[in-house]
């Protein structure tokens, strides 16, 4: 098994620019998740996905959208990036809640800078 | 969901156990405690969870205190590739997790 896969690994924007984070993940996972990390602090939730077709704002939702058409498949897009979306995104899945092991799996992360 | 407070900071020396504490005094009956670690900038790595009873597993141990307002996670024999940062969540639904800061250990040779 591969895991949580992310794409890219790394990418550079200009302002405005848009792009979409690709997250896949071969777990058979209802859930999956879109974090972010800027430097010396922890995960932030951005949105999430209780399943197929189904997707929730987290902590900080603004300036992004997601989209989850396929049960492996979590995408983040950026429709116009500003300088202060640099960051390291981490994608991660999940079995539901109550479940015996709701443990969370992560990607590799993708970092983000926007000039 | 539970406020948790950890050290920002602990060494340890290899080969001796290194114990994390964790406090959630807030925490509620149905939040489980978890652990994860990050280890440079990878993505974070599942260590260990419970609710209420101690819990040990390949990698580490989880001891719940009684009230369950604190835990201490206890790597038995720290090496250098235990150097990460360790991150204690209490939790009940995923959709709601807070990492915080978390405590950044070091091993010393």
């Amino acid at each position: 098994n591969a895991g949580v896969t992310q794409t890219p690994k790394f990418r550079v924007l200009k302002t405005g620019q848009s792009m979409t984070l690709l997250c896949a993940q071969d777990m058979n996972h209802e859930y999956m998740y879109w974090y972010r990390q800027d430097p010396g602090m922890g995960l932030r939730l951005i949105h999430y996905s209780v399943g197929e077709g189904t997707t929730a704002k987290g902590e900080v939702p603004d300036g992004y959208n997601v989209s989850r058409l396929k049960k492996q498949n979590f995408l983040l897009g950026l429709e116009s990036a500003a300088p202060s979306q640099t960051s390291v995104y981490f994608c991660a899945s999940s079995s539901p809640p109550g479940h015996i092991q709701e443990t969370q799996y992560f990607g590799p992360g993708t970092r983000l800078l926007v000039l | 969901d539970a406020k948790t407070t950890q050290p920002p900071s602990m060494d340890c020396a290899e080969g001796r156990a290194a114990n994390l504490p964790c406090n959630h005094s807030t925490i509620s009956g149905n939040e489980y405690v978890y652990w994860y670690r990050q280890i440079h900038s990878q993505g974070p790595q599942y260590i260990i969870h419970g609710l209420k009873n101690n819990e040990t597993n390949e990698m580490a141990s989880l001891i719940i205190t009684e009230d369950r307002k604190s835990s201490t996670l206890i790597l038995p024999h720290a090496t250098l590739r235990d150097t990460a940062v360790y991150y204690c969540i209490a939790y009940s639904s995923a959709s709601k997790i807070i990492f915080g800061s978390g405590t950044r250990l070091s091993i010393r040779p």
